[in-house]
This record gives structure tokens, sequence and C-alpha cells, in this order.
């Protein structure tokens, strides 16, 4: 079936840096993806969806300016948590459809702690 | 989408049948039932999804209420592996559409 990938796996990183997190379609191509947020015990929280050549749009509540997201092929999608603070710390997942198909495929999630 | 229900939590012992239910009453007529599987710290994993007609695959079985109000998944022999949150879904089938998932059953699977 279709492969996401995503890396880092997991990334430790000092208050006030900036971390990125690649998202990639390997057999297919992407024109949406998807970064979801998750915190310990709880379901995955939509963040934003990823469009090829254009802006992400984002969810109520989730800064844009916090977490920069570039969709610049139609393979890769990255999220860059800016000035990264301990409450960012969290297990970040993005997801793709495959082609015209509404099945959804996952990466395997980035753990990010911020210390 | 629509909003799902589903209970927070189930056990069911190793070799037996995990049935896990699933309500969904304000299901629209172009949106599709999908359930995805999480394994702690993994990516959520994709199982089954269907329309109103009953599906099988190689993991699972989805049985869906005639008036697709509600739906069942089957796991036919629960193992060990199985122990994860399920999440069931529905939304359009088509690529683009954003998926929201709802708390999921955190099932138990125990020899």
């Amino acid at each position: 079936g279709a492969v996401v990938s995503q890396h880092p796996s997991w990334v430790i990183c000092k208050s006030g840096t900036s971390v990125k997190i690649e998202c990639r379609s390997l057999d297919f191509q992407a024109t949406t993806m998807f970064w979801y947020r998750q915190f310990p015990k709880q379901s995955l929280m939509l963040m934003a969806t990823s469009n090829e050549g254009s802006k992400a749009t984002y969810e109520q509540g989730v800064e844009k300016d916090k977490f920069l997201i570039n969709h610049a092929s139609l393979t890769l999608s990255t999220l860059t948590v800016t000035s990264a603070h301990p409450e960012d710390s969290s297990f970040y997942i993005c997801s793709a459809n495959s082609g015209g198909s509404g099945e959804l495929f996952f990466g395997e999630g980035s753990r990010l702690t911020v210390l | 989408d629509a909003k799902t229900t589903q209970p927070p939590s189930m056990d069911c012992a190793e070799g037996r049948a995990a049935n896990l239910p699933c309500n969904h009453s304000t299901i629209s007529g172009n949106e599709y039932v999908y359930w995805y599987r999480q394994i702690h710290s993994q990516g959520p994993q994709y199982i089954i999804h269907g329309l109103k007609n009953n599906e099988t695959n190689e993991m699972a079985s989805l049985i869906i209420t005639e008036d697709r109000k509600s739906s069942t998944l089957i796991l036919p022999h629960a193992t060990l592996r199985d122990t994860a949150v399920y999440y069931c879904i529905v939304r359009v089938s088509t690529g683009g559409f954003k998926t929201i998932f709802g708390a999921g059953t955190r099932l138990f699977v125990k020899a």
C-alpha cells in the first residue's frame, strides 16, 4: 500500500529553537497532506491542511505563525515549530491521500520534546 | 464530517472475536465509514471502510446497519497485538477532505 514517511521520528530541542518535521509520500503524489498533533492519552487533533503550491489552511486555534507549513512539491510537506516551548512537546503526525482515493495513509509520527 | 460515538474502552480475550461498535446517526448519503487503529506511539493504520454493504478484508469485517446509523468492526480472532485505540470515522471517499478523529475505543486484548 501507499507509504508516508516522517522524519525525524523523535527530536529533543531547547526552548526557543525551531524544529522542522518532514512528511513524504514515498510512492504516490499527494496534493493534500494533513498535520495532526496528539497529546498523551488523547485523540489526534487536526492542525492544518497542507496544499501543494498554496498556503496551508489552519484549524481554529492553531497559530499559523507558530506552526509553519510548506508543501513545495507533490511528495513533501514540512511542519516547522517556531520558537518551540515545552507546551509544544507532542506527537506530530502527518497523513496524505493516495491520488483521488479517500483512503488516508499516515506517517509514523514525530515525537517532539522541548526542554 | 459526521460525529461518531464509540465506547471509551473494551476488553477482549485473546482468540475471541472483538466487536467494536460505532454510532454515526447523522451520516450523510455520500459519506463512508472508515476504521483506523493506532498502536501506542505509532501513526494510525487503515483497517477497512464501507458505504452500506458489509465488507471483509484480511484484517477485519465491517458490518453496517441498513439505516447506516451505526456499524460494528469485527476482529475475528483477536491477538495481543490487536491492543490499540480504534477510531471510527465517517467522511466522503474523495481525496482532499480533512478527517476529524473522535476519542476512539481503547481495546485491551488479554491473554
